[in-house]
C-alpha cells in the first residue's frame, strides 16, 4: 500500500525557513517522480515543485531561488528547504506520487502538513 | 504562470449532466494534450480523475470525461450522484516545464 507521510510544518516568522519532510512507502521510489502542491486555507490547489526519480527538479516561479526539493533515495524520503518565507506561503503542502511514467499527474498523496507564516 | 479559468460553480440535480470547463492559453492547455482533472472532498487529499485530456485512470466511474478544443478542456459528470458534490480542479502541462491547475470549481448537487 502506498503512503506518504508529511512532516515539518508549524508557525515560523515571515522572513524564516522550515523544512518539510514526506516519508515514502510501498513503491519503488526511484522509479518515480515526486512533487509538492500546496493549499491556501479555503483557496485552489498550487503546484510548488517536482523532483524526477534521478533528482532533476523544477519550481513554479513564485518558490523559485526560495524553495528547493530534494530527495534521498536510500531513506525513500523527500525534503523541502523553503527559505526567505512570506504570508504568501500559508498553506497545507502536500506531497504526491507521480501516475505512470508523467510527472505533471499524481494518483498518491499524503495528508498535508500545515506551514504558517505569522508574526 | 496564470492560473487556469474555471467557474467558481457549478450545479446539477441528480441523475442530470453538467460539464466544468477549464480555460488556459496556447502555451499550456491549448499546446499540449497533458491536460488532468483532480476532484477534492472538503478535508480530504485531490483524487486523479482524467489525465491526458480524455483518459480515466482505473477505478474511475466512466461517469467522468474529458475532452478538450483549442484552449479550453473540459470535465462533464453524468448521471450525477450525491457523492460528486465536490471540488474539482483542472491541471495542464506549460511551455515552462512547469504545470498550472485552475482556480477550483464547487459542484453543487441539488
Amino acid at each position: 500500500e502506498v503512503q506518504l507521510l508529511e512532516a515539518g510544518g508549524g508557525l515560523v516568522h515571515p522572513g524564516g525557513s522550515l523544512r518539510l519532510s514526506c516519508a515514502a512507502s510501498g513503491f519503488t521510489f526511484t522509479s518515480y517522480g515526486m512533487s509538492w502542491v500546496r493549499q491556501a486555507p479555503g483557496k485552489g490547489l498550487e503546484w510548488v515543485s517536482t523532483i524526477s526519480g534521478g533528482g532533476y527538479t523544477y519550481y513554479a516561479d513564485s518558490v523559485k531561488g526560495r524553495f528547493t526539493f530534494s530527495r534521498d533515495n536510500s531513506k525513500t524520503t523527500l525534503y523541502l528547504q523553503m527559505d526567505s518565507l512570506g504570508a504568501e506561503d500559508t498553506a497545507v503542502y502536500f506531497c504526491a506520487k507521480a501516475f505512470g511514467n508523467s510527472y505533471g499527474y499524481w494518483d498518491y498523496w499524503g495528508l498535508g502538513t500545515l506551514v504558517t507564516v505569522s508574526s | 504562470q496564470s492560473a487556469l479559468t474555471q467557474p467558481a460553480s457549478v450545479s446539477g440535480s441528480p441523475g442530470q449532466s453538467i460539464t466544468i470547463s477549464c480555460t488556459g492559453t496556447s502555451s499550456d492547455v491549448g499546446g499540449y494534450n497533458y491536460v488532468s482533472w483532480y476532484q477534492q472532498h472538503p478535508g480530504k487529499a485531490p483524487k486523479l480523475m482524467i489525465y491526458d485530456v480524455s483518459n480515466r485512470p482505473s477505478g474511475v466511474s466512466n461517469r467522468f470525461s474529458g475532452s478538450k478544443s483549442g484552449n479550453t478542456a473540459s470535465l462533464t459528470i453524468s448521471g450525477l450522484q450525491a457523492e460528486d458534490e465536490a471540488h474539482y480542479y483542472c491541471n495542464s502541462y506549460t511551455t515552462s516545464t512547469t504545470w498550472v491547475f485552475g482556480g477550483g470549481t464547487k459542484l453543487t448537487v441539488l
